[in-house]
């Protein structure tokens, strides 16, 4: 069974801190993705990454791939109440079934005005 | 707008009754999954279908069926409900072949509270 593991699985902080959140595996990925997902909806695609060492940027938040593509972060610069929301990687796996991704258990982040 | 409709938005059930979650998707995708959400569990896959005839089970297909007559729909079938159901349940869909461009296109969720 291959894991994605991700810390802190909560995390409260004041707006306009950063933060850091962290998915780990053992396994390595072909292409890892990050999701958010706001109370009573589904989770929605932020990002994907591919290449190890690879950095995104979308707006506040920066992606990371690890170079050995086991594992990848996502930090968030001066925090918003809107930034609020559980936080979901997600890694794909070549081979059989590179359609299926694993789901870590998420982040769950609030923003405290 | 095109996505992944999900119908119900809200269900209560009793111990023992049948129900059938709809999702519906406009993308023409070939790769439709049914997961459940439950706190500190993480999305779970339940079935999965990479086509028209075709289904899977996945980690937890137990007192779920499914069945993908056409590529628009995959409704998914609770035989008899139990408590251990409750759950929030997701359907997601994606191009099969281009998942790590596209990702999953997630509904908005069906929350099940069986009694």
């Amino acid at each position: 069974t291959q894991l994605l593991e991700q810390s802190p699985q909560f995390l409260s902080i004041q707006e306009g801190e950063n933060l850091t959140v962290y998915c780990n595996s053992s396994s390595v990925f072909s292409s890892l993705q990050w999701y958010r997902q706001e109370p009573g909806e589904g989770p929605v695609l932020l990002v994907t990454v591919v290449t190890g060492g690879e950095v995104k940027k979308l707006k506040r938040l920066t992606f990371q791939f690890g170079d050995a593509r086991k594992d990848s972060s996502l930090h968030i610069t001066a925090a918003q109440p809107g930034d609020t929301g559980l936080y979901l990687c997600a890694g794909l796996y070549s081979g059989a079934g590179s359609y299926q991704l694993t789901f870590g258990k998420g982040t769950k982040l609030s923003v405290i005005p | 707008n095109a996505g992944v409709t999900q119908t119900p938005k809200f269900q209560v059930l009793k111990t023992g009754q049948s129900m059938t979650l709809q999702c519906a998707q406009d993308m023409n995708h070939e790769y439709m999954s049914w997961y459940r959400q439950d706190p500190g569990m993480g999305l779970r896959l339940i079935h999965y279908s990479v086509g028209a005839g075709i289904t899977d089970q996945g980690e937890v297909p137990n007192g779920y069926n499914v069945s993908r007559s056409t590529t628009e729909d995959f409704p998914l079938r609770l035989l008899s409900a139990a408590p251990s159901q409750t759950s929030v349940y997701f359907c997601a869909s994606s191009p099969k072949l281009r998942v790590s461009v596209y990702g999953y296109t997630f509904g908005s969720g069906t929350r099940l509270t069986v009694v």
